[in-house]
């Protein structure tokens, strides 16, 4: 059974610092990842997909990486701002049928102004 | 981009009442839709996933008679929530799949259930 851990649960920051998010996932076989953010009481919003073949995505401020073999994933913020305060979720589309996603519990960030 | 929408986003019933909670792609066809639970500080569980047309497939410990799900259409599924105790209070989301576009999900904006 495919297990996400996201360690720390919680994060605070100053504001204008690169912080890295951590991600690890207990079964490589996996189809693609993604990273979410969150925003108390709301849905969620995706910020980055990253297939299993491919290594790393980007999209403005935000890098994530992927390490299939290390069962391994990492969102980089770059600059960060006080807008960027929000639960982090890490989640892993199992290769297979129904395209099932496995959650962790998700990184609770607050960058500080 | 691809819009999913839930209504209502927060309801407050009495214990014993059922709630229907509708899940609807707005700009797209989606073949599978499925549903989360989160709990406060918890990650998104999934409880089952839609097929339109078909019965949906739910996950171990999620009770089919209590939760129940309907995906009549391409752009519409539904979770009622049958004789609703406070134990069911939570937020529940639910996402869809647009096949045009691989395996991506997109998230409602999720609702809020409280049980009196």
């Amino acid at each position: 059974k495919q297990e996400v851990t996201q360690i720390p649960a919680a994060l605070s920051v100053p504001e204008g610092e690169n912080l890295v998010l951590n991600c690890s996932f207990t079964d490589s076989a996996i189809y693609n990842l993604q990273w979410f953010r969150q925003d108390p009481g709301k849905g969620l919003t995706s910020l980055l997909l990253i297939q299993s073949s491919q290594r790393e995505q980007t999209s403005g401020r935000l890098n994530a990486s992927l390490d299939k073999s290390s069962g391994r994933s990492t969102l980089y913020i770059a600059a960060s701002q006080p807008g960027d305060s929000a639960t982090y979720l890490c989640a892993v589309n199992q290769a297979g049928a129904n395209s099932k996603l496995t959650f962790g519990k998700g990184i609770t960030l607050s960058v500080r102004p | 981009g691809a819009v999913v929408s839930q209504h209502p986003s927060w309801v407050i019933c009495k214990s014993g009442t059922s709630v229907k909670i509708e899940c609807r792609s707005l700009d797209f066809q989606a073949t599978t839709m499925f549903w989360y639970r989160q709990f406060p500080k918890q990650s998104l569980m999934l409880m089952a996933t839609s097929n339109e047309g078909s019965k949906a497939t739910y996950e171990q410990g999620v009770e089919k008679d209590k939760f129940l799900i309907n995906h009549a259409s391409l752009t519409l599924s539904t979770l009622t929530v049958t004789s609703a105790h406070p134990e069911d209070s939570s937020f529940y989301i639910c996402s869809a799949r647009d096949r045009r576009v691989g395996e991506t999900q997109y998230f409602g904006p999720g609702t809020r259930l409280l049980v009196l």
